[in-house]
């Protein structure tokens, strides 16, 4: 079975900080990772994802994952961090057999003070 | 957002009835998924859908049933709602080798 761990309920940064939300997989076959936010009372915005290729995946509002297969993880990260960054964030994956369906980590609270 | 809308997006019922929401695609894709949200748990998968008529269960599929008559439609039902069946539920749509997209969300409240 596949699964998902986000260690950290909980994330604080400061403004114009680097940022970093964990994510570990496990999963048959090879991962399909994405990244998902959520902000109050909304739908998840899909953010980034890895199917193939560069380790270093580039997505929406700045934010960028890097895929290390021999660690298992998926890291969400920002440069530098906006206060409009505060949100809840999921982690996915699926495995590349076209029938797996996505299995969501526990999600991380990430909080950007001024 | 992608074409996708859930119905109705708040209902408050009693416990022992029946409940059905609706999630409507109009994104032609052929997937169609039910997740519960709640605090602690992240989103849970409840029912998924790969065809019109092909349904299969997910991880907490008990007291709910689903059926995919067309494309663009997924209903979930309640048979007989429960106190613990008071959640937030989304509707997510994806393609084959895609990301999922998500609907608004319905909260449930079982009184």
């Amino acid at each position: 079975a596949q699964s998902v761990a986000q260690p950290e309920d909980q994330v604080n940064v400061a403004e114009g900080n680097p940022l970093t939300v964990k994510c570990t997989y496990s999963v048959s076959g090879n991962p399909y990772l994405f990244w998902y936010v959520q902000y109050p009372n909304r739908g998840l915005q899909f953010l980034l994802k890895y199917i193939t290729g560069d380790n270093l995946v580039k997505g929406s509002y700045g934010f960028e994952a890097e895929f290390n297969k021999s660690q298992t993880s998926f890291h969400l990260k920002k440069p530098s961090a906006l206060v409009s960054d505060s949100a809840l964030y999921f982690c996915a994956v699926r495995d590349d057999s076209g029938y797996s369906t996505l299995t969501f980590g526990k999600g991380t609270m990430l909080l950007v003070s001024p | 957002d992608a074409g996708i809308t859930q119905s109705p997006r708040h209902k408050v019922t009693e416990t022992g009835t029946p409940v059905t929401l609706r999630c409507h695609q109009t994104e032609n894709h052929r997937y169609m998924y039910w997740y519960r949200q709640d605090p602690g748990h992240g989103l849970r998968l409840i029912h998924y859908s790969y065809g019109v008529k092909d349904t299969d269960k997910g991880e907490v599929s008990d007291g709910y049933s689903v059926s995919r008559s067309k494309t663009e439609d997924f209903l979930l039902t309640l048979e007989s709602a429960t106190s613990s069946q008071t959640s937030v539920y989304f509707c997510a749509i994806s393609d084959v080798g895609r990301e999922a997209f998500f609907g608004q969300g319905t909260r449930l409240t079982v009184v």
